[in-house]
């Protein structure tokens, strides 16, 4: 079926560890982007990609690393896990050519605990 | 700063009753305003993207309108009914790549 998903839905790990949390979108859409949810703050952006090889910063990059080599994936990693980076993650997709008219598509959310 | 403002944080309602919310945002490099509702355990659908200055749009008994020039959009439902409750997020498209979510206003309808 076509859509976006995330993996895993939920994630237990250790403050210093690497994690990796996966987003994959079956609609060759061209812009992907990370989010975190935390209470008070809403959503707020980490990374965001406008096509395979291009990423760039959002506002609350520090700690994150992301990648785009296929226009379908696009990772995001935290590569020392610390506590303040437990949160719930969300991925979106959205196809933002036409200078943002279209919404964006959202997975179902990683919910990452770093103990 | 990109600040994007929503009010109230909650809001409880009766049944049948109409409501309003409102999102504020910079007036300045607008592209555009998402409004998104999100349901409890579930992930942010979108209920509307406004571009021009004056958009009005439309989904059965919700509505929204846009004011670019002085930074707000108000999002209207009428004859609120329980499944309406859910959060509604406004977000805010800076420069067509940024995208900045408001805190969301949490609403709770009761049979």
């Amino acid at each position: 079926d076509a859509g976006i998903t995330q993996s895993p839905r939920y994630k237990i790990t250790e403050t210093g560890r690497q994690v990796t949390l996966m987003c994959h979108q079956t609609w060759s859409h061209s812009y992907m982007f990370w989010y975190r949810q935390d209470l008070g703050h809403g959503l707020r952006l980490i990374y965001y990609s406008a096509a395979a090889d291009i990423t760039d910063k959002g506002e609350v990059p520090d700690g994150y690393v992301v990648s785009r080599s296929k226009t379908e994936n696009f990772p995001l990693t935290l590569e020392s896990a610390t506590r303040s980076q437990t949160s719930v993650y969300f991925c979106a997709s959205s196809d933002l050519r036409n200078a943002g008219n279209q919404p964006q598509h959202f997975g179902d959310g990683t919910r990452l605990s770093i103990l | 700063i990109l600040n994007v403002e929503q009010s109230p944080q909650s809001l409880h309602v009766q049944e049948g009753d109409s409501t309003n919310f409102t999102c504020s945002f910079p007036s300045s490099n607008f592209y555009a305003l998402h409004w998104y509702r999100w349901e409890t355990a579930k992930s942010p659908e979108a209920l509307f993207v406004m571009t021009l200055n004056g958009d009005e749009k439309k989904k059965g008994r919700i509505s929204a309108t846009l004011n670019t020039k002085e930074g707000y959009s108000y999002l209207y439902i009428k004859g609120s009914q329980p499944e309406d409750s859910a959060t509604y997020l406004c977000a805010f498209l800076h420069n067509n790549n940024d995208m900045r979510f408001g805190a969301g206003t949490r609403l709770t309808v009761k049979p």
